[in-house]
């Protein structure tokens, strides 16, 4: 099994919609999550830290469940500007510097 | 902060040739991660340096591969021979407290290697 699965997509939405889905992890350990957003032939950068629970942030909405070591991220209000593939990042355990990559959720908002 | 700088942006080599990758990390982190990205294995860790001392090289692939990091602000991933099969997208990131903190990695624009 993958440390980190996703569902490669891709979630094709209008301008507009709500798209959440999800990552499976595998070490029951990893204490902090990071979703990183990837543009086409882009490094990836830092979307948001997902700690406790989940985090907020504007029309971007991070959930931890880790009774079932998945984390969700939903977008609100898609805009074309959310078009990107976004990675689901786990540490290996507690104190882990090595993070385990998802392979990504392609998502593409259409006008 | 210009962020992680890497050079150069694109490298297209002959098999056999050596290959010299670069990059500057963001001033007072101390931490800092070779990866690789291809389409079929995704991004990779390769090596990983903490206060300019490799840490762990476990994932890098084999002999062929060296990198160091002879101060602060410098790193340099080396590939002597170069083989078609290393072709990918080289990647560094650097962070303060080993990425584990809010603030995760900052990556780099990544070097775009192909070997012919």
């Amino acid at each position: 099994r993958k440390e980190v699965e996703q569902d490669p997509g891709p979630f094709n939405v209008p301008e507009g919609a709500t798209v959440a889905f999800n990552c499976t992890y595998s070490n029951s350990a990893s204490q902090s999550f990071f979703w990183y957003r990837q543009d086409c032939r882009k490094e990836p950068k830092l979307l948001m830290s997902v700690y406790s629970s989940g985090n907020e942030d504007g029309r971007f909405t991070a959930q931890l469940n880790r009774a079932s070591q998945y984390i969700s991220l939903l977008i609100r209000d898609s805009k074309l500007s959310d078009s990107a593939t976004y990675l689901c990042v786990a540490p290996r355990g507690p104190n882990d510097y090595k993070l385990s990559f998802g392979a990504g959720t392609t998502v593409t908002v259409r006008a | 902060d210009a962020g992680v700088i890497q050079s150069p942006r694109h490298e297209v080599t002959e098999m056999g040739q050596e290959v010299t990758l670069r990059c500057k990390p963001i001033s007072g982190h101390n931490s800092l991660f070779w990866y690789r990205q291809t389409m079929m294995r995704g991004l990779e860790l390769l090596i990983y340096f903490n206060n300019n001392v490799p840490i762990d090289d476990s994932g890098m692939p084999e002999d062929r591969f060296s990198a160091k990091m002879p101060n602060a602000s410098f790193s340099t991933l080396k590939i002597q021979p170069s083989e078609p099969r290393d072709s990918a997208v080289y990647f560094c990131a650097s962070s303060s407290d080993r990425g584990l903190s809010g603030e995760g990695y900052t990556f780099g624009s990544g070097t775009r290697l192909t070997v012919v």
